[in-house]
C-alpha cells in the first residue's frame, strides 16, 4: 500500500472550514484513498473515500488532485466536536477486491478551538 | 453508534493468562477485521475473516488466534499474556472484502497487570 504523509497537527477555529491535506506521491491507479478519524480512544469512524474523482458526503469533502498524488479532506464547519486524529489511508484493492486491510499511519491531530 | 459490538469493553487480567475478545458485526456484513492499537505502536492491522474463512494476516503473534463462526460473530483468542499485550483491540466489519468502508466498534481495553 501506498505511503501516506499528514501534518501531525492542526489547529482550526470552530465555524470555519478545516481543510486537512495529505499527500500520497506513490498511490497507484488501483488504489483509493480513504480518510477516517479517532475521536479520543473510541473506535474509528469512517469519513470517506474516493478514487479520482471529487466526493462529498453528510460529512465532508474530499478533493484528489488530478495526479492523484494528494489529497484534502474538508469539514466545512468544524465543531468542538471534530476534534480528533484524522487519517490519510491509501488502500490498494486488486481486481478481485480481496484485500481488505487498512494501514493506519500517525495521522493529523485537528483541535477546534472555540 | 457503527452497528460492530465488541464484548468486553475493559478486561483486566494478568500475565500468563488466556482471554477471549468478542466482536459481533453490522448485520449483513460478511468481512471482520481485528486491530490492535498500542501506545508506541499505533492502529495495527491484525487479521481479517470473510464468511467464516481467514482472508488476510497482517502482524499477528502466534499466541493470538482469531475465527468467525457461522453466525459471522467473531472472537480473538490472546494466550500467555505479556505486559506488552495491554492495548485496545478494535473489531471492524465491512459488507465485502472491496473498496466497502470497515466501520468499527468501540474497542476492548485490555490491561495486563
Amino acid at each position: 500500500d501506498a505511503k501516506t504523509t499528514q501534518p501531525t497537527s492542526m489547529d482550526c477555529a470552530e465555524g470555519r472550514a478545516a481543510n486537512l491535506p495529505c499527500n500520497h506521491s506513490t498511490i497507484s491507479g488501483n488504489e483509493y484513498v480513504y480518510w477516517y478519524r479517532q475521536i479520543h480512544s473510541q473506535g474509528p469512524q469512517y469519513i470517506i473515500h474516493g478514487l479520482k474523482n471529487n466526493e462529498t458526503n453528510e460529512m465532508a469533502s474530499l478533493i484528489i488532485t488530478e495526479d492523484r498524488k494528494s489529497s484534502t479532506l474538508i469539514l466545512p464547519h468544524a465543531t468542538l466536536r471534530d476534534t480528533a486524529v484524522y487519517y490519510c489511508i491509501v488502500r490498494f484493492l486488486s481486481d478481485s477486491g480481496n484485500t481488505g486491510k487498512l494501514i493506519f499511519g500517525q495521522g493529523t491531530t485537528l483541535q477546534v478551538k472555540p | 453508534d457503527s452497528g460492530v459490538t465488541q464484548t468486553p469493553k475493559h478486561l483486566i487480567t494478568a500475565t500468563g493468562q488466556r482471554v477471549t475478545l468478542r466482536c459481533s458485526p453490522r448485520s449483513g456484513d460478511l468481512s471482520v477485521y481485528w486491530y490492535q492499537q498500542s501506545l508506541d505502536q499505533g492502529l495495527q492491522f491484525l487479521i481479517q475473516y470473510y464468511n467464516g474463512e481467514e482472508r488476510a494476516k497482517g502482524n499477528i503473534l502466534e499466541r493470538f488466534s482469531a475465527q468467525q463462526f457461522p453466525d459471522l460473530h467473531s472472537e480473538l483468542n490472546l494466550s500467555s499474556l505479556e505486559l506488552g499485550d495491554s492495548a485496545l483491540y478494535f473489531c471492524a466489519s465491512s459488507v465485502g472484502t472491496g473498496r466497502q468502508p470497515q466501520h468499527f466498534g468501540d474497542g476492548t481495553r485490555l490491561s495486563i497487570l
